[in-house]
């Protein structure tokens, strides 16, 4: 079946503007993941979402970022006012559920560079 | 807290012989872990996970994994490595012993692979 997807691919901006980054998980799971990754930074967390409960913003580095998850399903991640540490691929992934051990399934990322 | 530690940076093996990748872990509760690999401009894919019951762990591509409580580890393994599994490789940790379900991450293993 279809996998985790992610658009734009790569996206180029200028330093101050917003961008939206936009993530479609797999079919029939309920939780789903932002995590970003740097060479600097390795993978971190961002934000996870389960179902209609209250997201845990945890990660968030500060509150230009943003996230919404729109009828339990397509998610978007905004970051206002963007700064040349936001440089980084974006990754989304998604899992059966939160509890227990299950594995999460991530997309190929987005590309995020401003100049 | 939780942290994953992924001591080389990058681990070079001839084809055909066996590999290891090592991880070791820090939680307060019981651990989940988790394999990923990421090839170059992919995103994560999942490996194998360790969540509970025998200790050896079998993934797909012919990996292993060996979980330690002793020695809090979980490295990864495999008998006979090929060139195509030349990729970065990440261990991960979900702590159980705090309410938080995202993935800790080590800051990966570059796996070269020489034929």
């Amino acid at each position: 079946g279809a996998g985790v997807s992610q658009s734009p691919s790569n996206k180029v901006t200028e330093k101050g503007k917003d961008v939206e980054l936009r993530c479609d998980p797999i079919s029939g799971h309920t939780a789903l993941y932002w995590y970003r990754q740097s060479l600097g930074q390795g993978l971190e967390f961002l934000i996870y979402f389960q179902g209609n409960s209250a997201p845990d913003k945890s990660g968030l580095p500060s509150d230009r970022f943003s996230a919404e998850r729109t009828g339990g399903s397509v998610s978007t991640l905004t970051i206002q006012r963007t700064q040349q540490e936001d440089s980084a691929v974006y990754l989304c992934a998604s899992s059966l559920a939160l509890a227990g051990g299950r594995e999460q399934y991530f997309g190929p990322g987005t590309r995020l560079t401003v100049t | 807290a939780q942290s994953v530690a992924q001591p080389e940076d990058q681990v070079n093996v001839a084809e055909g012989n066996p590999l290891t990748v090592k991880c070791t872990y820090s939680v307060s509760g019981n651990p989940y872990l988790f394999w990923y690999v990421q090839y170059p401009n992919r995103g994560l894919q999942f490996l194998l996970k360790y969540i509970t019951g025998d200790n050896l762990v079998k993934g797909s591509y012919g990996f292993e994994a060996e979980f330690n409580k002793s020695q809090t580890s979980f490295h990864l393994k495999k008998p006979s490595a090929l060139v195509s599994d030349s990729a970065l490789y990440f261990c991960a940790v979900r702590d159980t012993g705090n309410s938080g379900y995202a993935l800790n991450f080590g800051k990966g293993t570059s796996l070269l692979v020489t034929p």
